[in-house]
């Protein structure tokens, strides 16, 4: 119950093209769900988040979005450039409780010039 | 941005010996946390430590191995007792600042020889 499943491991795509990232929750209580991005050597940073009573939230090239009833949540990255490549991480947690993140498994996404 | 500054970057230490990590924040903060991240892998919670109090531990991870030190609001010490080469790893704290952004230090790459 308390897993967050991520998928694909990895990605590979050209420059320009839109990786998807998916993940997938089975507590219905956790009310936040951030993507984090990590550089080798670095702490993951985070990049964009949304709560549940949102369906999708943008912000620049990233757009997540959110599926209550399935328990899922995805993060796009538009126009996706070389700098992108990183480790991206998606994340559960349950606000104004523990505030601890549950991570999934993590995403290398490399993106070809 | 926030400021978090984790010492030392990476160690090789001798199986048997402890290793004792800081997390300096350039702000006071309530919690802060401390996670396990092993090379190319997610991140796993140790524990979660307040000013003030006990630090709380995770399943799987308990206080004789890892203790975790909170003598101010800006301050927090992991030691990683007793090494084997099972602990090698990256460790890193995070805290967040408001309740919705937790930053993360750069980590410390352990490795136990």
């Amino acid at each position: 119950q308390q897993q967050v499943k991520q998928s694909p491991q990895s990605l590979i795509v050209q420059k320009g093209g839109i990786p998807i990232i998916n993940c997938a929750y089975e507590n219905t209580a956790f009310d936040y769900f951030p993507w984090y991005q990590q550089f080798p050597g670095k702490g993951p940073a985070l990049l964009i988040a949304i709560r549940p009573d949102v369906s999708e939230k943008k912000e620049g090239r990233f757009t997540i979005s959110f599926n209550k009833s399935a328990k899922q949540f995805s993060l796009h990255i538009m126009d996706s450039q070389p700098g992108d490549s990183a480790t991206y991480f998606c994340a559960a947690s349950i606000m104004d409780s523990s505030y601890k993140l549950i991570f999934g498994s993590g995403t290398r996404l490399l993106v070809r010039p | 941005s926030a400021v978090i500054s984790q010492k030392p970057s990476r160690d090789i230490c001798q199986r048997g010996t402890s290793l004792t990590i800081q997390c300096q924040v350039d702000s006071q903060v309530t919690m802060m946390f401390w996670y396990r991240q092993q090379p190319g892998q997610s991140l796993t919670l140790i524990a979660t430590a307040n000013q003030g109090s006990e630090a709380t531990y995770e399943s799987g991870f308990v206080i004789d191995k890892f203790p975790i030190s909170r003598p101010n609001l800006t301050f927090s010490t992991l030691t990683v007792s007793n090494m084997s080469p099972e602990d090698s790893s990256i460790y890193l704290c995070s805290f967040y600042r408001g309740t919705t952004e937790a930053f993360f230090g750069q980590g410390t790459r352990l490795t136990v020889v």
